[in-house]
């Protein structure tokens, strides 16, 4: 998706180990986004960034942990990987100002992992 | 808690036809709701964005209506085409929360 990159695209671990991924936008929005989509579930909120070091939970922050050190870059990291963290993860953004625009948010291309 | 519900149903209609989905939530009152088109293997993609005031929408084949008092909205694709085949989610404002999205197939 234009703007947006999400990697690694495919990763398989082994539980118990730290996992990183990566979410990289050029839009320069303030807003980011990191969701797990499960059959079942839908689309989860699990953390998001409104800046640079600003975060909050969302939810399902559970084992999870996010860093956004540049505007362009959020982190999301599993400090310990569990069979039950095995999905897709999307990473999204969006230019909310706190105006209702015509605009939704961008989504990556997102990254299957699979805890084994 | 927030619940939206969406058919999980997948809905099968002719092409030509006009396809609509549901979406029903509770315990919420969002200042505006959005749907979203799905493909396999692909994130997300913004269709449409319906503010609380707003009645209806329209973009191309698209329309959706948005109903604060029964607490659903309903997403038509007027004259359907093959190419219309895919999972359509809504979510509410404002930190997007989604339904499990319906799955449309628009056959010839």
């Amino acid at each position: 998706d234009a703007g947006i990159t999400q990697s690694p695209r495919h990763k398989v671990t082994e539980t118990g180990t730290p996992v990183t991924l990566r979410c990289h936008q050029t839009e320069n929005h303030r807003y980011m986004y990191w969701y797990r989509q499960d059959p079942g579930h839908g689309l989860r909120l699990i953390h998001y960034s409104y800046g640079v070091k600003d975060t909050d939970k969302g939810e399902v922050s559970d084992g999870y942990s996010v860093s956004r050190s540049k505007t362009e870059d959020f982190l999301l990291t599993l400090e310990s990987a569990t069979s039950s963290q095995t999905s897709v993860y999307f990473c999204a953004i969006s230019e909310w100002t706190g105006i209702i625009t015509n605009y939704g948010y961008t989504f990556g291309s997102g990254t299957r992992l699979t805890v084994v | 808690s927030q619940k939206i519900e969406q058919n999980s149903e997948a809905l099968n209609i002719q092409e030509g036809k006009t396809a609509t989905l549901t979406c029903n939530y509770t315990n919420y009152s969002p200042a505006y709701l959005q749907w979203y088109r799905q493909d396999p293997g692909r994130g997300p993609v913004f269709l449409l964005l319906i503010r609380e005031n707003e009645k209806e929408k329209r973009k191309e084949r698209l329309k959706v209506t948005f109903d604060t008092t029964l607490k659903q909205s309903l997403f038509h694709i007027t004259a359907s085409q093959p190419a219309d085949s895919a999972t359509y989610l809504c979510a509410l404002s404002d930190k997007l929360i989604f339904g499990t999205g319906t799955r449309l197939q628009v056959f010839p």
